[in-house]
């Protein structure tokens, strides 16, 4: 079946330490994104792919960092940079264009120890 | 930047009434998204709106995107205890970017 597979789906970070969520999709999408999901606020956009070898910041890219070596693929680094990295975290891909549904894996719930 | 803003944040809703979740974006939308998260799940895409004044069914639940095109609402009838979740409206202006409301929760009192 396609679909798009996070893991872990449950991490620890400890202080200065950084971590990467992985997301990988058979879907043969072209665009993926990340997203951050806090309690009360949605999803924010932190990073997204519309191509391999090429991505954007989203609206909350600070502390995080990603790279887009192949097409079914889209890892997300959290660096210590990032103060308060607990959250939910939900990887994402869709066909390219406007007018394209995204897909969500299952998500990565991250916490500090 | 774009905001999309979304009422209420919590739905209580008796089993069998019927309820309404608000969208409102700052600017000018070129198309609007749904999508609904169950609890301990990830969002699925429902249905999306490009025309002004478009309305699309889906069984109980009924789409509409504003003459402006710059608000939204989700109505859901005879509400049922599969409709338990999250729902989510998402913007699109002229980029690849989604803009996503914070989500209306429901619960449904048996």
């Amino acid at each position: 079946d396609g679909g798009i597979t996070q893991s872990p789906k449950y991490l620890f970070r400890k202080e200065g330490q950084n971590v990467t969520l992985s997301c990988e999709q058979n879907l043969n999408h072209d665009a993926m994104y990340w997203y951050r999901q806090d309690p009360g606020q949605g999803l924010r956009l932190i990073y997204y792919s519309q191509i391999v070898n090429d991505f954007q910041k989203g609206d909350i890219a600070e502390g995080y960092s990603v790279s887009r070596e192949k097409k079914e693929s889209f890892p997300l680094t959290v660096t210590s940079a990032q103060k308060n990295p607990t959250a939910f975290y939900l990887c994402a891909s869709s066909i390219k264009g406007n007018n394209q549904p995204q897909h969500f894996g299952d998500g990565t719930r991250l916490s500090i120890l | 930047g774009q905001q999309v803003m979304q009422i209420p944040q919590y739905q209580h809703v008796q089993e069998g009434e019927d309820f309404t979740t608000y969208c409102n974006s700052s600017t000018t939308l070129s198309n609007i998204q749904w999508y609904k998260q169950r609890p301990g799940g990830h969002p699925v895409f429902l249905i999306q709106l490009v025309k002004s004044g478009e309305v699309k069914k889906q069984k109980r639940l009924t789409f509409q995107f504003g003459e402006a095109k710059k608000n939204s609402s989700l109505h859901i009838t005879a509400t049922q205890t599969t409709d338990v979740g999250t729902y989510f409206c998402a913007g699109r202006s002229n980029d690849y970017k989604l803009s996503f409301g914070a989500g209306t929760t429901v619960t449904v009192r048996a």
